[in-house]
C-alpha cells in the first residue's frame, strides 16, 4: 500500500516558471528520496532526505520534508522542457527499509 | 558500467505461459528487487533480495517467483500468466543491503498477457 501521496496529480507549466510538487505520507518515516521517469524509461534517483533533515539542493532542485506535517515538497526552480516527466517520492518507515512509492507526479513544462 | 540491465524490453504472453524476466547489475550491489508499474498505482514491490540465496516476499507476491544464486542476478518468474499480470516491471538494486539508499532503475519489461 502506498505510503506517500504526491499532490497534484498533474501539473502543466510554462517553461521557466516555478514547478513545486508535494508528497504526503502517513507514518513516521527513517528518509524520503524523489525520483523522476521520463515517458517509457526507468526511475532516476534524484534527493534523498533523512528525517533529521529540512532541506536539502542539488541543482535547480530543492527538497524540504517537515516531519511534523508529515510532508515534503520538490521545488524546481526556472523549469525546462527537459524537465517533463512523472515525479515519485519513495518513503521508509519503521522497521523496514524497503522504499514504498506513491503514485506520482505528472509535469508537463510546455516549451 | 551497465547498470541495471532487464531483458526482454516487450513481451507479449498468452494466458497459463510461464516466462522468465531477467535483472543483472554490474554494480555490486546487495539489495535488489522486482516492482510493477500500473497506470494510477505507482510502482508496487513484488519482490526482493539483501543477498544471495535470500528473497523475501513483498507488497504484491502471487503469482511470481525469485531466486537469487548469484550477487549479479534476479530473475523473476511468472509461474502461470495471468491477463491481471499485464504491466511494466522493473528491476531495482541498491549500494545499501537494507535498500534504504538510492536506487538504481533498469529501463524496464512491458508484459501483456491475452
Amino acid at each position: 500500500s502506498q505510503q506517500g501521496e504526491e499532490d497534484p496529480q498533474a501539473l502543466s507549466i510554462q517553461e521557466g516558471e516555478n514547478a513545486t510538487m508535494n508528497c504526503s505520507y502517513k507514518t513516521s518515516i527513517n528518509n524520503l528520496q524523489w525520483y523522476r521517469q521520463n515517458s517509457g524509461r526507468g526511475l532516476v534517483h534524484l534527493i534523498l532526505i533523512r528525517s533529521n533533515e529540512r532541506e536539502k539542493h542539488s541543482g535547480r532542485l530543492r527538497v524540504t520534508l517537515d516531519t511534523s506535517k508529515k510532508s515534503s515538497s520538490l521545488l524546481i526552480t526556472a523549469s525546462r522542457a527537459a524537465d517533463t516527466a512523472s515525479y515519485f517520492c519513495a518513503t521508509t518507515s519503521g522497521g523496514s527499509y524497503i522504499p514504498t512509492f506513491g503514485r506520482g507526479t505528472s509535469l508537463i513544462v510546455h516549451p | 558500467n551497465a547498470g541495471v540491465t532487464q531483458t526482454p524490453k516487450f513481451q507479449v504472453l498468452k494466458t497459463g505461459q510461464s516466462m522468465t524476466l531477467q535483472c543483472a547489475q554490474d554494480m555490486n550491489h546487495e539489495y535488489m528487487s522486482w516492482y510493477r508499474q500500473d497506470p494510477g498505482m505507482g510502482l508496487r514491490l513484488i519482490h526482493y533480495s539483501v543477498g544471495a540465496g535470500i528473497t523475501d516476499q513483498g507488497e504484491v507476491p502471487n503469482g511470481y517467483n525469485v531466486s537469487r544464486s548469484t550477487t549479479e542476478d534476479f530473475p523473476l518468474r511468472l509461474l502461470s500468466a495471468a491477463p491481471s499480470q499485464t504491466s511494466v516491471y522493473f528491476c531495482a538494486s541498491s549500494y545499501s543491503r537494507s535498500g534504504a539508499g538510492e536506487l538504481f532503475f533498469g529501463e524496464g519489461s512491458r508484459l501483456t498477457v491475452l
